[in-house]
């Protein structure tokens, strides 16, 4: 079983300010890394998908980096919203016939108003 | 309407009964999955199938049957219910990776919540 740890756990941020956490993945036989949002009460919705160490993805005031040779990826959530809050979860793609995600626990996201 | 959609939502039932969660979607995807989430714990993977003769046990099978009817529908089933399958279950799908690449993004399903007495 593939360990994809994610952290912090949960954080709280005022509404406004930046934050930012992480996944941390086997860094051998990459294949590719999901960021997930999940708001409570709805599904996980696909946030970013990254396949190249070095990517960065951008979608609004969300972005994300990924490091394969080391095994980790950022998500930056800059200028924080209410509506920001929600748990973000990483997914490690795992291939070699397989295909399956495997998540971390997710960062729970509080931004208070 | 929903792509994947998920019944029933909400499912309150006794040790030792048999249940059934449905999904279906209108996605035209291949693969289908069922997770559980625990509090505190990430979705952890139960069964999957790529396509309808396709059936694979995922990380916590013991417990748990499924059935793919059709490409649309993928039914997860507890033969004997018991207290510790009180979780939330997702359905997702995805669709072929793209050629040369895993990418393999999944779509979910609104959940069922099922707890077991």
């Amino acid at each position: 079983i593939l360990n994809v740890e994610q952290s912090p756990q949960s954080l709280h941020v005022q509404e406004g300010d930046s934050t930012n956490f992480t996944c941390s993945f086997p860094s051998s036989n990459f294949y590719a890394l999901h960021w997930y949002r999940w708001e409570t009460a709805k599904s996980p919705e696909a946030l970013f998908v990254m396949t190249l160490n070095g990517d960065e993805k951008k979608k609004g005031r969300i972005s994300a980096t990924l490091n394969t040779k080391e095994g980790y990826s950022y998500l930056y959530i800059k200028g924080s919203q209410p509506e920001d809050s929600a748990t973000y979860l990483c997914a490690f793609f795992v291939g070699a016939g397989s295909y399956q995600l495997t998540f971390g626990k997710g960062t729970k996201l509080s931004v208070i108003p | 309407d929903a792509d994947v959609t998920q019944t029933p939502r909400n499912r309150i039932t006794k040790t030792g009964k048999r249940i059934m969660l449905e999904c279906s979607q209108t996605k035209g995807h291949d693969r289908m999955y069922w997770y559980r989430q625990d509090p505190g714990l990430g979705l952890r993977l139960i069964y999957y199938s790529f396509d309808v003769k396709d059936i694979n046990k995922g990380e916590i099978s013991d417990g748990y049957s499924v059935s793919r009817q059709a490409q649309a529908k993928f039914s997860l089933s507890l033969e004997s219910a018991i207290p510790n399958q009180t979780a939330l279950y997702f359905c997702a799908t995805s669709d072929l990776p793209i050629a040369g690449g895993y990418t393999d993004t999944q779509y979910f399903g609104p959940g069922t919540r099922l707890t077991v007495l």
